[in-house]
């Protein structure tokens, strides 16, 4: 079956420094792959998304690059705000399965000023 | 537009009660999902519908039923609430050719 593996946290950063969220997958076909947001207190949003091997998704600084050769689409962002302190979850979804996401566990990044 | 809502927001049930949560979605999506979210495990699935009048077993289905009357509305039952349920509860929905899924707030459910 399919599964996702995301970098455990929680992750403190600072204001301004480099963020890096590791994701892997395993999958029994060719999914799409997506980074949900979830602020405290709030469902989750679609932060970026890509479809294709080396599609690379973007959206608020936030950049992720679909890597099949490595099963991987690891979250980065040059310089973090406090206003990103937040859950994230990769997520894949395969058009056979009826697009239904299978979540990684979630990482916890609180940035301070 | 209100997107995708969840009623209640909030319950305290006790072992052995039954509560139905309704999530309802304007946007004529087909696809609905019921996740329910736990801490360190991420999102599971536990039943999802394809359209109205249909529904099948996600990851998690037991001690949950579900049904999809009106494409529009999905709701997520739970017949004998066990502690185990405790949890907060996501509904999703999906428009038929995409592959996002747009989220509710949630329901947070606490069974003692």
């Amino acid at each position: 079956g399919n599964s996702v593996t995301q970098m455990e946290g929680p992750v403190t950063l600072s204001e301004e420094a480099f963020l890096t969220i590791n994701c892997t997958y395993t999958a029994t076909g060719y999914p799409s792959l997506f980074w949900y947001v979830q602020y405290p207190g709030e469902g989750l949003q679609l932060l970026l998304k890509a479809t294709k091997a080396d599609d690379k998704g973007s959206n608020k600084g936030f950049e992720a690059t679909y890597r099949k050769e490595t099963t991987s689409f690891h979250l980065e962002k040059g310089s973090v705000q406090v206003s990103d302190s937040a859950v994230y979850f990769c997520a894949l979804s395969e058009l056979g399965s009826n697009y239904k996401l299978t979540f990684g566990k979630g990482t916890l990044l609180t940035v301070n000023p | 537009n209100a997107g995708v809502t969840q009623t209640p927001k909030f319950r305290v049930l006790k072992t052995g009660q039954s509560m139905t949560l309704l999530c309802a979605q304007d946007m004529n999506h087909e696809y609905m999902y019921w996740y329910r979210q736990d801490p360190g495990m991420g999102l599971r699935l536990i039943h999802y519908s394809v359209g109205e009048g249909t529904t099948a077993k996600g990851e998690v289905p037991d001690g949950y039923n579900v049904s999809r009357l009106k494409k529009q509305n999905f709701l997520l039952g739970l017949e004998s609430a066990a502690p185990s349920q405790t949890s907060v509860y996501f509904c999703a929905s999906m428009r038929t050719g995409e592959d996002e899924q747009y989220f509710g707030p949630g329901t947070r459910l606490t069974v003692t």
